[in-house]
């Protein structure tokens, strides 16, 4: 497709399991981001990739979170012992590069994340 | 430290009339971007303009306008005759030169166009 996409687009799990969201940029984006987004709130920021490595994970919240994105392309968020507070939209986005602001991120259609 | 003010939560007006979404920012750069994101009920983000710093040209673009003021830190967004199909969550973001690509997001804005 010529879109971000994500898997699942709805994902509803027990508090303490663990669970992966994916995203798949768009073809050729070297960047990749993902954000949190809680109801009624802005996007939150968590962490971004250039190529395979993580340039800034200063936004996961603790160590149950981490990203990997072992091929430079398609990029998967985990999340351990799932608490309640991790429910909301988790958002992926790609840019074409990093260079520094300039590069206008495009955005997935989310997965919902449901926390029982 | 970066931030996005979008002190308008919610606005509704009637189809055809005009609406500004204002957004006031704080920032320690003297490069940084500026961006505007629609995100309708289907809930996927759309880019709809970036701006830099060093350019403070207003823009239109069909219907809608951007207004760059340094001055008072503001990039207020105008919608001209408004349509039901406006309808969204309008966000304000920004990004900082010379600190990453650490977009910060206002909390939005939900602008309702009645028919």
């Amino acid at each position: 497709g010529a879109g971000v996409s994500q898997t699942p687009s709805n994902k509803v799990t027990e508090k303490g399991k663990y669970v992966e969201l994916r995203c798949d940029p768009i073809s050729g984006h070297t960047a990749l981001y993902w954000y949190r987004q809680s109801l009624g709130q802005g996007p939150e920021f968590l962490i971004y990739f250039q190529g395979t490595g993580a340039a800034d994970d200063s936004g996961l919240p603790n160590d149950r979170f981490f990203a990997v994105r072992p091929e430079g392309s398609v990029s998967t968020l985990k999340i351990q012992r799932t608490e309640r507070g991790d429910s909301a939209v988790y958002l992926c986005a790609s840019s074409l590069g990093a260079i520094a602001g300039t590069d206008t991120q495009y955005f997935g259609p989310g997965t919902r994340l449901t926390v029982l | 430290a970066q931030k996005v003010t979008q002190a308008q939560t919610e606005i509704s007006v009637v189809e055809k009339e005009d609406v500004t979404l204002d957004c006031v920012y704080e920032t320690r750069d003297t490069t940084y971007y500026l961006f505007w994101y629609k995100q309708p009920p289907s809930g996927e983000l759309v880019f709809l303009i970036r701006r830099n710093s060093f350019d403070e040209q207003n823009e239109i673009s069909g219907r809608y306008s951007w207004n760059f003021q340094k001055s008072t830190s503001s990039f207020n967004f105008t919608i001209t005759a408004s349509q039901v199909v406006d309808s969204a969550v309008y966000f304000c973001a920004l990004s900082e030169a010379n600190y990453g690509q650490n977009f910060v997001f206002g909390p939005g804005t939900r602008l309702s166009v009645l028919p």
